[in-house]
């Protein structure tokens, strides 16, 4: 069973500070994906990660997938209230379309 | 429709009765998934329909649970004799392709509430 183990669970922070939010696990994956959930709505994607070691930003979060292709972080410079969000990473194991959900990490960016 | 449409929006049901959930995917999208999610918490793998192949039922919790696609567009998940522990959210999403590099779309989900 492929399992996506994120980290911290809750963060809460002054606007201005910077995070980091990782995504774990034992297995390998052939692609990862980072989502925000907002209440009331199903999450949205932010990036999509192929290649062992890719980082990819997005203007002031930066994504970055582990060398050995187990891993994740997603790091926020700068935070602002508009990231408030559960924030989601899922992963595609090989062999399989079929894509499984971290465990998720709440942000509260207070201004 | 330009997005995922799910009905409906909120449920109640008493403890042992059937309810069925509707998903209404993005037109043209091959992939389909189910998830459930409780207490805004991640999210849990139920189902997934790729077009005429047969589905992945790897991550239904019991024989209650079953879902189907009909001409591979609308998708009902059903639950059957629905016990308080089926109460979360559930999460359709599709998707146009293979998924490492397609992007779901998700609805906005059906609240269940069993009481």
């Amino acid at each position: 069973t492929q399992l996506l183990e994120q980290s911290p669970q809750f963060l809460s922070i002054q606007e201005g500070e910077n995070l980091t939010v990782y995504c774990n696990s034992s297995s390998v994956f052939s692609s990862l994906q980072w989502y925000r959930q907002e209440p009331g709505e199903g999450p949205v994607l932010l990036v999509t990660v192929v290649t062992g070691g890719e980082v990819k930003k997005l203007k002031r979060l930066t994504f970055q997938f582990g060398d050995a292709r187990k891993d994740s972080s997603l790091h926020i410079t700068a935070a602002q209230p508009g990231d408030t969000g559960l924030y989601l990473c899922a992963g595609v194991g090989y062999n399989t379309d079929k894509l499984i959900f971290g465990t998720g990490t709440r942000l509260q960016v207070f201004p | 429709g330009a997005g995922v449409s799910q009905s409906p929006s909120n449920k109640v049901t008493e403890k042992g009765k059937d309810v069925e959930l509707r998903c209404d995917p993005i037109s043209g999208h091959t992939a389909l998934y189910w998830y459930r999610q409780s207490l805004g918490q991640g999210l849990e793998f139920l189902i997934y329909f790729q077009g005429n192949s047969a589905p992945d039922k790897s991550g239904l919790p019991s024989d209650r649970f079953s879902a189907e696609r009909t001409g591979g567009s609308v998708s009902t998940l059903t639950i059957q004799r629905t016990q308080q522990e089926d109460s979360a959210v559930y999460l359709c999403a599709s998707s146009p392709g293979t998924t490492i590099n397609s992007p779901l779309h998700f609805g906005n989900g059906t609240r269940l509430t069993v009481t």
